[in-house]
């Protein structure tokens, strides 16, 4: 079975510093990848998608993320945070196959920005 | 704009009472999904459906039921017999072709057990 481990529950950094927010998966065999961002009392939405191909993949609003199937990770990076960036983040795992392909998701580390 | 549309954001239930819970696409998608969310546990799935009239348990349904009588809609109802419904729902669809893998989500909707 699929499962991730998101290692930190919480991280505090001040606005401007960079970011790296840490995910490892176990999954038998190539893994779609994903983050996801949620602000308090809403919904998730999606930053970036690794499916195949180039291993740094790029997101919304700076993020990106780098896929190292030799470390089973799949961390997400900012060089330069900003005080709206301050949420919950989840990094989440699918089967490619055929079959339920929900999403596996990780417990989510919440990203407090200091000024 | 398509999306997902949940209703209500906030529900409160006395201990005995069955809720239901609403969710409404927009996207065509063929796939939705519900998930539970608890502090610090991540999204748990509890029910997900690929197709009209067919829907599968997912890793947490008891106390749960579904139904997928329309295409747009994939209402929950939490039971009685769910021991802890206290927690936030999330609905999700997953369309096809280049967004297959990818679900999108709606807003969320709240429950509280009084």
């Amino acid at each position: 079975a699929q499962s991730v481990t998101q290692p930190d529950i919480h991280i505090t950094v001040s606005e401007g510093a960079s970011l790296e927010l840490r995910c490892n998966y176990s999954y038998g065999a190539t893994p779609y990848l994903f983050w996801y961002v949620q602000s308090p009392g809403q919904g998730l939405q999606l930053l970036l998608k690794y499916f195949s191909g180039d291993t740094l993949v790029q997101g919304i609003k700076g993020f990106e993320a780098e896929f190292k199937r030799s470390q089973s990770s799949f961390n997400l990076r900012k060089p330069s945070v900003h005080w709206s960036d301050a949420a919950e983040y989840f990094c989440a795992v699918g089967a490619g196959d055929t079959g339920r392909r929900a999403l596996t998701f990780g417990s989510g580390t919440r990203l407090q920005v200091q000024p | 704009d398509g999306g997902i549309t949940q209703s209500p954001k906030y529900l409160f239930r006395k201990e005995g009472q069955n809720v239901t819970l609403s969710c409404e696409q927009n996207l065509n998608h063929d796939a939705m999904y519900w998930y539970r969310q608890d502090p610090g546990q991540g999204l748990r799935l509890i029910y997900y459906s690929q197709i009209v009239n067919d829907f599968q348990k997912g890793d947490i349904a008891e106390g749960y039921s579904v139904s997928r009588e329309k295409k747009e809609s994939f209402p929950l109802t939490v039971t009685s017999a769910q021991k802890n419904p206290t927690a936030f729902y999330l609905c999700a669809s997953r369309g096809k072709g280049t967004g297959a893998n990818v679900l999108t989500f709606g807003a969320g909707s709240r429950l509280t057990v009084l």
